[in-house]
Protein backbone atom coordinates (compact mmCIF):
# COMPACT_ATOMS: atom_id res chain seq x y z
CA UNK A 1 0.00 0.00 0.00
CA UNK A 2 1.47 3.38 -1.19
CA UNK A 3 1.41 5.23 2.45
CA UNK A 4 3.65 7.84 4.09
CA UNK A 5 3.89 6.95 7.93
CA UNK A 6 5.35 8.77 10.82
CA UNK A 7 6.39 8.06 14.47
CA UNK A 8 5.82 8.53 16.72
CA UNK A 9 1.48 9.33 16.36
CA UNK A 10 1.74 10.90 19.74
CA UNK A 11 4.75 12.37 22.28
CA UNK A 12 5.05 14.30 25.46
CA UNK A 13 8.08 15.72 26.41
CA UNK A 14 9.70 17.99 28.42
CA UNK A 15 11.47 21.56 27.52
CA UNK A 16 15.24 20.71 25.96
CA UNK A 17 14.72 16.91 25.13
CA UNK A 18 15.96 16.07 22.05
CA UNK A 19 13.91 14.54 20.00
CA UNK A 20 13.44 13.24 16.67
CA UNK A 21 10.10 12.35 14.25
CA UNK A 22 10.63 9.78 11.74
CA UNK A 23 9.03 10.18 8.17
CA UNK A 24 8.76 7.27 5.36
CA UNK A 25 7.22 7.13 2.03
CA UNK A 26 7.56 4.01 -0.07
CA UNK A 27 6.26 5.79 -3.21
CA UNK A 28 9.64 6.89 -4.78
CA UNK A 29 8.38 10.47 -4.39
CA UNK A 30 11.37 12.83 -4.66
CA UNK A 31 9.84 15.91 -2.60
CA UNK A 32 9.46 15.78 0.61
CA UNK A 33 8.19 18.38 3.55
CA UNK A 34 7.26 18.66 7.51
CA UNK A 35 4.04 20.90 8.42
CA UNK A 36 3.12 22.20 11.32
CA UNK A 37 -0.78 22.79 11.98
CA UNK A 38 -1.69 25.29 14.53
CA UNK A 39 -5.60 26.47 15.56
CA UNK A 40 -6.63 29.12 13.35
CA UNK A 41 -3.41 29.20 11.15
CA UNK A 42 -3.98 26.39 8.95
CA UNK A 43 -0.75 24.02 8.21
CA UNK A 44 2.44 26.09 8.00
CA UNK A 45 5.22 24.39 6.24
CA UNK A 46 8.54 23.99 8.20
CA UNK A 47 10.83 22.17 5.57
CA UNK A 48 11.10 20.63 2.88
CA UNK A 49 13.38 18.28 0.33
CA UNK A 50 13.45 18.57 -3.70
CA UNK A 51 15.85 15.61 -3.07
CA UNK A 52 18.10 13.51 -0.94
CA UNK A 53 20.59 16.14 0.23
CA UNK A 54 18.57 18.91 -0.77
CA UNK A 55 16.65 20.41 2.06
CA UNK A 56 15.51 24.39 2.45
CA UNK A 57 13.51 26.24 4.75
CA UNK A 58 9.78 26.93 4.56
CA UNK A 59 8.05 29.43 6.43
CA UNK A 60 8.60 28.34 10.44
CA UNK A 61 12.01 26.51 10.26
CA UNK A 62 13.27 28.23 13.27
CA UNK A 63 14.17 25.13 15.92
CA UNK A 64 13.89 22.58 13.72
CA UNK A 65 16.52 20.57 11.93
CA UNK A 66 15.78 18.01 9.09
CA UNK A 67 18.24 15.60 6.98
CA UNK A 68 17.37 13.81 4.11
CA UNK A 69 20.09 10.77 3.58
CA UNK A 70 17.37 8.55 1.72
CA UNK A 71 14.94 9.09 -0.57
CA UNK A 72 12.31 7.50 1.75
CA UNK A 73 13.47 9.42 4.67
CA UNK A 74 12.91 12.63 5.82
CA UNK A 75 13.11 13.17 10.12
CA UNK A 76 12.11 15.89 12.20
CA UNK A 77 14.81 17.23 14.83
CA UNK A 78 14.01 19.18 17.41
CA UNK A 79 17.44 20.02 18.84
CA UNK A 80 15.83 22.06 22.06
CA UNK A 81 12.24 21.68 22.19
CA UNK A 82 10.49 24.57 23.38
CA UNK A 83 6.72 24.47 24.48
CA UNK A 84 6.00 26.95 21.57
CA UNK A 85 6.58 24.03 19.47
CA UNK A 86 3.41 21.97 20.59
CA UNK A 87 1.74 21.30 18.06
CA UNK A 88 0.06 18.73 15.29
CA UNK A 89 2.83 17.80 12.42
CA UNK A 90 2.64 16.22 9.25
CA UNK A 91 4.62 14.55 7.41
CA UNK A 92 4.14 14.78 3.36
CA UNK A 93 5.54 13.81 -0.23
CA UNK A 94 4.75 13.72 -3.63
CA UNK A 95 6.58 13.72 -7.17
CA UNK A 96 8.21 15.64 -9.39
CA UNK A 97 8.39 15.97 -13.28
CA UNK A 98 5.89 16.68 -16.24
CA UNK A 99 3.22 15.41 -16.39
CA UNK A 100 2.33 15.05 -12.28
CA UNK A 101 -0.82 16.52 -9.96
CA UNK A 102 1.64 17.98 -7.69
CA UNK A 103 -0.82 16.45 -5.15
CA UNK A 104 0.93 15.79 -1.57
CA UNK A 105 0.45 12.78 0.05
CA UNK A 106 0.15 13.33 4.17
CA UNK A 107 1.41 10.88 6.58
CA UNK A 108 -0.86 10.32 9.66
CA UNK A 109 0.17 12.93 11.95
CA UNK A 110 2.28 13.29 15.14
CA UNK A 111 0.82 15.00 17.91
CA UNK A 112 3.88 16.75 20.05
CA UNK A 113 3.24 18.80 23.39
CA UNK A 114 6.33 20.05 24.76
CA UNK A 115 5.76 20.58 29.08
CA UNK B 1 4.62 35.93 -1.35
CA UNK B 2 1.48 33.54 -1.97
CA UNK B 3 -1.48 34.03 0.52
CA UNK B 4 -4.75 31.84 1.12
CA UNK B 5 -7.87 33.03 2.90
CA UNK B 6 -10.46 31.08 4.19
CA UNK B 7 -12.72 33.46 5.85
CA UNK B 8 -15.32 31.20 7.52
CA UNK B 9 -13.98 29.87 10.43
CA UNK B 10 -17.43 27.60 10.77
CA UNK B 11 -20.53 26.60 8.28
CA UNK B 12 -23.10 24.35 9.41
CA UNK B 13 -25.79 22.91 6.61
CA UNK B 14 -28.63 20.14 6.66
CA UNK B 15 -27.87 17.00 5.76
CA UNK B 16 -29.17 16.10 1.91
CA UNK B 17 -28.62 19.98 1.73
CA UNK B 18 -25.62 21.83 -0.30
CA UNK B 19 -23.14 24.24 1.29
CA UNK B 20 -20.70 26.07 -0.20
CA UNK B 21 -16.79 26.89 1.12
CA UNK B 22 -14.89 30.22 0.13
CA UNK B 23 -11.44 30.27 -0.43
CA UNK B 24 -9.60 33.22 -2.20
CA UNK B 25 -5.56 33.55 -2.98
CA UNK B 26 -3.51 36.24 -4.02
CA UNK B 27 -0.55 35.06 -6.39
CA UNK B 28 1.52 36.72 -9.06
CA UNK B 29 2.24 33.35 -10.92
CA UNK B 30 0.30 32.47 -13.61
CA UNK B 31 -0.05 28.76 -13.25
CA UNK B 32 -0.10 26.99 -10.28
CA UNK B 33 -2.32 24.47 -8.72
CA UNK B 34 -5.36 24.60 -6.03
CA UNK B 35 -6.69 21.78 -3.90
CA UNK B 36 -9.30 21.58 -1.26
CA UNK B 37 -8.79 19.09 1.49
CA UNK B 38 -10.75 17.39 4.43
CA UNK B 39 -9.65 16.76 7.50
CA UNK B 40 -12.20 14.43 9.60
CA UNK B 41 -11.68 13.82 13.43
CA UNK B 42 -9.07 11.30 13.08
CA UNK B 43 -6.72 13.98 11.87
CA UNK B 44 -5.80 12.27 8.32
CA UNK B 45 -5.38 14.83 5.19
CA UNK B 46 -7.40 13.32 2.62
CA UNK B 47 -7.78 14.88 -0.42
CA UNK B 48 -11.07 16.31 -2.25
CA UNK B 49 -10.82 17.99 -5.20
CA UNK B 50 -7.56 19.68 -7.12
CA UNK B 51 -7.75 22.45 -9.94
CA UNK B 52 -4.99 23.09 -12.45
CA UNK B 53 -4.91 27.08 -12.96
CA UNK B 54 -4.36 26.35 -16.88
CA UNK B 55 -7.52 24.78 -17.20
CA UNK B 56 -11.08 26.82 -17.43
CA UNK B 57 -13.53 23.74 -16.75
CA UNK B 58 -14.29 23.55 -13.31
CA UNK B 59 -13.32 20.03 -11.41
CA UNK B 60 -15.77 17.69 -10.34
CA UNK B 61 -15.71 14.64 -8.17
CA UNK B 62 -18.94 12.96 -7.69
CA UNK B 63 -20.90 15.34 -4.84
CA UNK B 64 -17.93 17.91 -4.90
CA UNK B 65 -17.12 20.68 -7.28
CA UNK B 66 -15.22 23.99 -7.58
CA UNK B 67 -16.19 27.84 -8.66
CA UNK B 68 -12.98 28.72 -10.09
CA UNK B 69 -13.00 32.51 -10.91
CA UNK B 70 -8.93 32.92 -11.96
CA UNK B 71 -9.40 36.53 -12.50
CA UNK B 72 -11.04 36.98 -8.80
CA UNK B 73 -8.80 34.61 -7.40
CA UNK B 74 -11.19 32.99 -5.96
CA UNK B 75 -11.98 28.94 -5.41
CA UNK B 76 -14.43 27.39 -3.45
CA UNK B 77 -16.17 24.09 -2.66
CA UNK B 78 -19.43 22.96 -3.39
CA UNK B 79 -20.38 19.93 -1.39
CA UNK B 80 -24.31 18.86 -2.61
CA UNK B 81 -26.62 15.95 -0.97
CA UNK B 82 -23.85 16.89 2.03
CA UNK B 83 -24.00 13.58 4.43
CA UNK B 84 -23.04 12.98 7.55
CA UNK B 85 -19.56 11.97 6.94
CA UNK B 86 -18.66 15.14 5.47
CA UNK B 87 -18.41 16.65 8.89
CA UNK B 88 -14.50 17.86 9.00
CA UNK B 89 -12.21 20.96 8.77
CA UNK B 90 -11.77 21.54 5.32
CA UNK B 91 -8.72 23.08 3.86
CA UNK B 92 -7.83 25.51 0.84
CA UNK B 93 -4.18 25.12 -0.29
CA UNK B 94 -2.45 26.44 -3.40
CA UNK B 95 0.96 25.29 -4.90
CA UNK B 96 2.93 27.13 -7.27
CA UNK B 97 5.20 26.03 -10.34
CA UNK B 98 8.18 26.32 -8.03
CA UNK B 99 7.62 22.83 -6.70
CA UNK B 100 7.72 24.20 -3.46
CA UNK B 101 5.24 24.19 -0.41
CA UNK B 102 1.74 24.12 -0.17
CA UNK B 103 -0.04 27.24 1.18
CA UNK B 104 -2.55 26.41 3.60
CA UNK B 105 -5.92 28.79 4.27
CA UNK B 106 -7.05 29.06 7.80
CA UNK B 107 -9.81 26.05 7.47
CA UNK B 108 -13.64 26.10 7.59
CA UNK B 109 -14.98 23.66 10.63
CA UNK B 110 -17.99 21.98 9.08
CA UNK B 111 -20.88 20.09 10.65
CA UNK B 112 -23.76 18.47 9.45
CA UNK B 113 -26.66 18.20 10.81
CA UNK B 114 -29.37 14.74 10.54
Amino acid sequence: EAQVTQNPRYLITVTGKKLTVTCSQNMNHEYMSWYRQDPGLGLRQIYYSMNVEVTDKGDVPEGYKVSRKEKRNFPLILESPSPNQTSLYFCASSPLGTGVTYEQYFGPGTRLTVT
Amino acid sequence: AQTVTQSQPEMSVQEAETVTLSCTYDTSESDYYLFWYKQPPSRQMILVIRQEAYKQQNATENRFSVNFQKAAKSFSLKISDSQLGDAAMYFCAYRGTSYGKLTFGQGTILTVHP
